[in-house]
């Protein structure tokens, strides 16, 4: 099975800043890869998928990019409701569909 | 609007039976794959089981499969997760995920029910 890396598993950071997530995939997955964001108590929310297409409905402040092994989430200038846990998750051929082990995003 | 709602979590003693329900709305059901997502409290995700639109061919995550049966009755818009054999590390919230091919994502989710397995 594919295994998904993400890193770091937790980071603190100030609204405005700009702010990086890496995803890392055990092989390659070309451009199957997906980014969500998860806050407490609520499921979570498709952001990017295709590794670089934003979803509609979610604001140009979140990119992605990569292919292959290694993908970047991207938030441009944080806002307050972006402090939230955020997930990787590969579709590349057919399942297990697996997800990243999470990174926690909070206030500093 | 796409509305996935889910149904029948609740307690259940290790080695018991349970079977969650996910009503669905809003779009053509029997045209998409449905999945289940689980999370244990404080974990990550885990995907655990897709269905094709017709309902014929599924898949397991190697942790459920033996277990776990995931079927959809397309005339009444729902999806379900035949869950047997539980054990307390099956404790999670389930949420049911609409998964769209075009883009190979989940790109809409219920709000969740809770498995509690626990004597």
């Amino acid at each position: 099975d594919i295994q998904m890396t993400q890193s770091p598993s937790s980071l603190s950071a100030s609204v405005g800043d700009r702010v990086t997530i890496t995803c890392r995939a055990s092989q390659s997955i070309r451009s199957y890869l997906n980014w969500y964001q998860q806050k407490p108590g609520k499921a979570p929310k498709l952001l990017i998928y295709a590794a670089s297409s934003l979803q509609s409905g979610v604001p140009s402040r979140f990119s992605g990019s990569g292919s292959g092994t290694d993908f970047t989430l991207t938030i441009s200038s944080l806002q307050p409701e972006d402090f939230a846990t955020y997930y990787c998750q590969q579709s590349f051929s057919t399942p297990p569909y697996t997800f990243g082990q999470g990174t926690k995003l909070d206030i500093k | 609007e796409v509305q996935l709602v889910e149904s029948g979590g609740g307690l259940v003693q290790p080695g018991g039976s349970l079977r969650l329900s996910c009503a669905a709305s809003g779009f053509t059901f029997s045209n998409y794959v449905m999945s289940w997502v689980r999370q244990a409290p404080g974990k990550g995700l885990e995907w655990v089981s897709s269905i094709s639109g017709s309902g014929d061919i599924k898949y397991y995550a190697d942790s459920v499969k033996g277990r776990f049966t995931i079927s959809r009755d397309n005339s009444k818009n729902t999806l379900y997760l035949q869950m047997t054999s539980l054990s307390a590390e099956d404790t999670a919230v389930f949420y049911c995920a609409k998964f769209t091919l075009t883009t190979l994502s989940f790109d809409s989710w219920g709000q969740g029910t809770l498995v509690t397995v626990s004597s």
